[in-house]
Formats: structure tokens, C-alpha cells, sequence
């Protein structure tokens, strides 16, 4: 079945730091890819997507390319915030339209 | 994207008793989801509300203990059966929606069980 890894957290940064969050998956075909932020006390929001080999998804100053050749959607941003400190979770959608998680990274950013 | 709310927000409930969350949609949607996160864990997939048919459940989850009502397009809910404290969580409603099915949460309920 499809499944999702994602590098181990928590990761500690400093400000304006550069950030790069790993995640590859294993799909048949060719999944949707996605990257969902979850704020303290808060639900699940999408931040990103790609649905197609070589798509770059951005928003709020994350991005992130889908890399087929790789199996690989890494999310990155050049200059973090305190504010962007949060849950990030990478997520695959199949053919059957179910997403699937990978475990979830803890970013904390320090003034 | 569509606007999800859910109720309760959050509960404290007693062990043995049920709860039922309602999860309501701004718009017509072909697809709803439940989920659950455990404290600590990522997010757990229980079934696929199939609106005018029962739920689609998976593997570890039973209609038993977690009964879904799907009337319409815009409204389902998820009822906690004979709850015991392993049963506290966030559980999540999402509305798949486009092309790609993107799906979108609501803000979850968070349940504690004593």
C-alpha cells in the first residue's frame, strides 16, 4: 500500500533560519502530494500541493517540487519565523482518493 | 476551498458513555472523511461517509464503535460508542474537493475521557 516517511523530528531553529523538511513516498501510479500544517491547538490546514511530476507548490514563503525520479516532496523555506513554528505533516493521495500520512515533524523556531 | 465547522470544539466525558460529533460543510460535497490523531500521532483514517449508504470503514474500526450518519451533502457525524480513555483524541471531519480530491479539515474535536 502507499505510505509516507518523513524525516525525524523535532527540529530546532533560529530565526531567518533555512528550513528543508524531507518527505518520500511509496504509491502506485501517480499520487497527489501534499504538505498540511497543524498549529498549537488548532486543526489541520492544507499549506501546499503538487499533482504532477516536476510541480512546485509554494505558499507562505514554503516550497515544495514533486520529484518523481526520487519519489520525494521536500518542503523548504529560506527565512522561518517564530510564527511558523507548528506540526508539518506530508500526505499522499492515491487512486482511491485516501489520503495517507507520514508521522509528522515538530518545528520549533527561537527568536 | 469549503468552510467546515464541527461540534462540540472539545468534552470531557465520563467512560462508558457515547458522544456525537456533527461535522457540517458550507457546500455540496461528494466526499467526506472522519479521522482521528491520537496525542502525539499523526492522523488515522476511520472511514468514508457515503452519503445514503452506510460508511466505508477501515481496517481496525467497526461500525459498532464508531456508528456515521451521512443524510445529505453538507452534514455528517462520528459517534464515540462506550468510550474508555484510550479512546481520547482529536477527531477530524475532511471534505475531499477538485479534480486532485484535495481534502480540507474542519478544526477538530478534542475528547478526553476519563
Amino acid at each position: 500500500g502507499d505510505s509516507v516517511t518523513q524525516m525525524e523530528g523535532p527540529v530546532t531553529l533560529s530565526e531567518e533560519a533555512f528550513l528543508t523538511i524531507n518527505c518520500t513516498y511509496t504509491a502506485t501510479g501517480y499520487p497527489s502530494l501534499f504538505w498540511y500544517v497543524q498549529y498549537p491547538g488548532e486543526g489541520l490546514q492544507l499549506l501546499l500541493k503538487a499533482t504532477k511530476a516536476d510541480d512546485k507548490g509554494s505558499n507562505k514563503g514554503f516550497e515544495a517540487t514533486y520529484r518523481k525520479e526520487t519519489t520525494s516532496f521536500h518542503l523548504e523555506k529560506g527565512s522561518v519565523q517564530v510564527s511558523d513554528s507548528a506540526v508539518y505533516f506530508c500526505a499522499i493521495t492515491g487512486a482511491n482518493s485516501k489520503l495517507t500520512f507520514g508521522k509528522g515533524i515538530t518545528l520549533s523556531v527561537r527568536p | 476551498s469549503a468552510v467546515i465547522s464541527q461540534k462540540p470544539s472539545r468534552d470531557i466525558c465520563q467512560r462508558g458513555t457515547s458522544l456525537t460529533i456533527q461535522c457540517q460543510v458550507d457546500s455540496q460535497v461528494t466526499m467526506m472523511f472522519w479521522y482521528r490523531q491520537q496525542p502525539g500521532q499523526s492522523l488515522t483514517l476511520i472511514a468514508t461517509a457515503n452519503q445514503g449508504s452506510e460508511a466505508t470503514y477501515e481496517s481496525g474500526f467497526v461500525i459498532d464503535k464508531f456508528p456515521i450518519s451521512r443524510p445529505n451533502l453538507t452534514f455528517s457525524t462520528l459517534t464515540v460508542s462506550n468510550m474508555s480513555p484510550e479512546d481520547s483524541s482529536i477527531y477530524l471531519c475532511s471534505v475531499g474537493q477538485g479534480i486532485s480530491n484535495t481534502q480540507y479539515f474542519g478544526p477538530g474535536t478534542r475528547l478526553t475521557v476519563l
